[in-house]
């Protein structure tokens, strides 16, 4: 059974860098054709793919935010980590991690948390 | 924007079938098949409901199916059930550099 959480502030500044952390189990980040990637959706607004990192390191991010994000996992902890830099009030969103493999949908998804940038 | 477009909204009463549209370029929707489709409900994560334009992953009822016609994907719901109604999203693999794309989302209400 594959599961994923976030986990992470639900608050940050705007300026500061957010760190989020996926966790998970039911499968592995060195099995081959294995990713998890990262979603976030802003309170009542569409789905937008943020990163995605592979089995064997191979990291994808959105263009428009690739100078802001970094991807990481840890094998030996089954986690995936995702900063974001320079936080501002429009990232206020729900982020999501979701599992994946190479020309396969996300389809399973973490319940998402909610982070709120704000002075 | 969202690189692919959606009807914002789409309604239908218990059993009726309904469709909802989801138009992209020959870079994604075009170009490739794979086309997904995720329904969310309110406060919940999306689940997917279709991939590879018209496969249904199991356990999602025969209700939902999925098609492709140039640049146009629908995701087709018969026999609509109060349960149908969510938030709707296509999704399709990119050539750009985005690698992945969604559509701006769809509500279904059933009336």
């Amino acid at each position: 059974q594959i599961t994923l959480k976030e986990s992470g502030p639900t608050l940050v500044k705007p300026t500061q860098t957010l760190t989020l952390t996926c966790t998970f189990s039911g499968f592995s980040l060195s099995t081959s054709g294995v990713g998890v990637g990262w979603i976030r959706q802003p309170p009542g607004k569409a789905l937008e793919w943020l990163a995605l990192i592979y089995w064997n390191d191979d990291k994808r991010y959105s263009p428009s935010l690739k100078s802001r994000l970094t991807i990481t996992k840890d094998t030996s902890k089954n986690q995936v980590v995702l900063t974001m830099t320079n936080m501002d009030p429009v990232d206020t969103a729900t982020y999501y991690c979701a599992h994946r493999r190479i020309a396969a949908p996300f389809d399973y998804w973490g319940q998402g948390t909610l982070v709120t940038v704000s002075s | 924007q969202s690189a692919l477009t959606q009807p914002a909204s789409v309604s239908g009463s218990p059993g009726q079938s309904i469709t909802i549209s989801c138009t992209g370029t020959s870079s994604d929707v075009g170009g490739y098949n794979y086309v997904s489709w995720y329904q969310q409900h309110p406060g919940k994560a999306p689940k997917l409901m279709i991939y590879d334009v018209s496969n249904r992953p199991s356990g999602v009822s025969n209700r939902f199916s999925g098609s492709k016609s140039g640049n146009t994907a629908s995701l087709t719901i018969s026999g609509l059930q109060a349960e149908d109604e969510a938030d709707y999203y296509c999704s399709s693999y990119t050539s750009s550099s985005t690698l992945e794309v969604f559509g701006g989302g769809t509500k279904l209400t059933v009336l």
